[in-house]
């Protein structure tokens, strides 16, 4: 099976812009659809993109997803970086077997 | 509103069995395929294993594949884990989570409920 890594941890200043990467080691991410879900601190997983770069209503249009076939990687973006932005964000993806896969996460610090 | 309520979880000896329920409510259970997901206390998410809306299909992680079986009773809008031959590499917080689109066993999810946690130990 595939694996999909996230750095471990990012930090940006309020009002900033933070990209949090998520890499594919084999299969094309084009292949199949990534989310991106945020998690707080205590609370379920919600989510805030999917199918690579749709956003749920609700969802601010600070937050936005891409692909880079280049780089077999899709991307997470927040612009505008709000305190209450502050959150682990998980990428997930699946194989052509429907098992889903989900990364390490990466944890957003906004001081 | 959508709720899922997850159920059954508790402390229990390394070998032995646990079954987890997720009860459904505010959506019609019976089209929407349904996810199990863990998280292991301060590590990420990780998926187990995801049932069709009617049962027909389910699929595994590697991780639980043979030990854990997914299965649902769409009479009682509810969906079960059933796990066996339990490690402490199975401690987690145990998510049940529902797909956002009518019986697309891989749609992103869209509702998870607050988890049940398992913790095995002696």
């Amino acid at each position: 099976n595939f694996m999909l890594t996230q750095p471990h941890s990012v930090s940006e200043s309020p009002g900033k812009t933070v990209t949090i990467s998520c890499t594919r080691n084999t299969g094309s991410i084009a292949g199949n659809y990534v989310q991106w879900y945020q998690q707080r601190p205590g609370s379920s997983p919600t989510t805030v993109i999917y199918e690579d770069n749709q956003r749920p209503s609700g969802v601010p249009d600070r937050f936005s997803g891409s692909i880079d076939s280049s780089s077999n990687s899709a991307s997470l973006t927040i612009s505008g970086l709000k305190t209450e932005d502050e959150a682990d964000y998980h990428c997930q993806s699946y194989d052509s077997s429907n098992r889903w896969v989900f990364g390490g996460g990466t944890k957003l610090t906004v001081l | 509103q959508v709720q899922l309520v997850e159920s059954g979880g508790g402390v229990v000896q390394p070998g032995r069995s646990l079954r987890l329920s997720c009860a459904a409510s505010g959506f019609t259970f019976s089209n929407y395929g349904i996810h199990w997901v863990r998280q292991a206390p301060g590590k990420g998410l990780e998926w187990a294993a995801v049932i069709s809306y009617d049962g027909s299909e389910k699929y595994y992680a590697d991780s639980v594949k043979g030990r854990f079986t997914i299965s649902r009773d769409n009479s009682k809008n509810t969906l079960y884990l059933q796990m066996n031959s339990l490690s402490a590499e199975d401690t987690a917080l145990y998510y049940c989570a529902k797909g956002s689109r009518w019986r697309d066993i891989v749609a992103t999810i869209d509702y998870w409920g607050q988890g049940t946690l398992v913790t095995v130990s002696s």
